[in-house]
């Protein structure tokens, strides 16, 4: 099983709809959780973190859920722009080192 | 906002050639930085972490004596693939962690490696 799960998708929605993508992790010991938005051949840039009461930044919002060990985004009035891949990231520790685990991402697709 | 550079961010070389990137941390000091690859549609996966003064962590299946990390300063990591085949051919990314428990990770452009 891999460490980070997500739906590949691709989701294509119609501007200005809602979408959600879920993200699943095995290791019941991750402290640190993040979205991360991928354009095309691109490098990844953080969107947002996710805090345990969940935080909502703009359109965009991260809930954190540990009892079932996993994380969601949700965008709402979803504009052409965000079209891109949304990576979901793990903070994992091993031994004495902490890593960060990325899912395979999700492709959004934003039809006009 | 912290800014990671990373160089070249592109590369087409014939096979056996090594190649060097670079990544470099520009306003701040990173501690740790980590080296992932990307195939065409895949995810990133981390190949090492590489900390200031020591020795890269490579993870499984990564050949330590074909992807050579040094990390001399705590603004400068560089990656070196050695005698470089087409199946070494990939996106190489790097990021550097500003804060303590790596996070958040600021990532550099990219190297878009081709071995031809």
């Amino acid at each position: 099983r891999k460490e980070v799960e997500q739906d590949p998708g691709p989701f294509n929605v119609p501007e200005g709809a809602t979408v959600a993508f879920n993200c699943t992790y095995s290791n019941s010991a991750s402290q640190s959780f993040f979205w991360y938005r991928q354009d095309c051949r691109k490098e990844p840039k953080l969107l947002m973190s996710v805090y345990s009461s969940g935080n909502e930044d703009g359109r965009f919002t991260a809930q954190l859920n540990r009892a079932s060990q996993y994380i969601s985004l949700l965008i709402r009035d979803s504009k052409l722009s965000d079209s891109a891949t949304y990576l979901c990231a793990v903070n994992s520790r091993a031994s004495s080192a902490s890593k960060i685990i990325f899912g395979s991402g999700t492709r959004l697709s934003i039809r006009p | 906002g912290a800014v990671v550079s990373q160089h070249p961010s592109r590369v087409i070389c014939k096979s056996g050639t090594s190649v060097k990137i670079e990544c470099r941390s520009l306003d701040f000091q990173a501690t740790t930085m980590f080296w992932y690859r990307q195939f065409p549609k895949k995810s990133l996966m981390l190949m090492a972490t590489s900390n200031e003064g020591s020795k890269a962590t490579y993870e499984q299946g990564v050949e330590k004596d074909k992807f050579l990390i040094n990390h001399a300063s705590l603004t400068l990591s560089t990656l070196t693939v050695t005698s470089a085949h087409p199946e070494d051919s990939s996106f190489y990314i790097c990021s550097a962690a500003q804060g303590a428990g790596s996070q958040p990770q600021h990532f550099g452009d990219g190297t878009r490696l081709s071995i031809l």
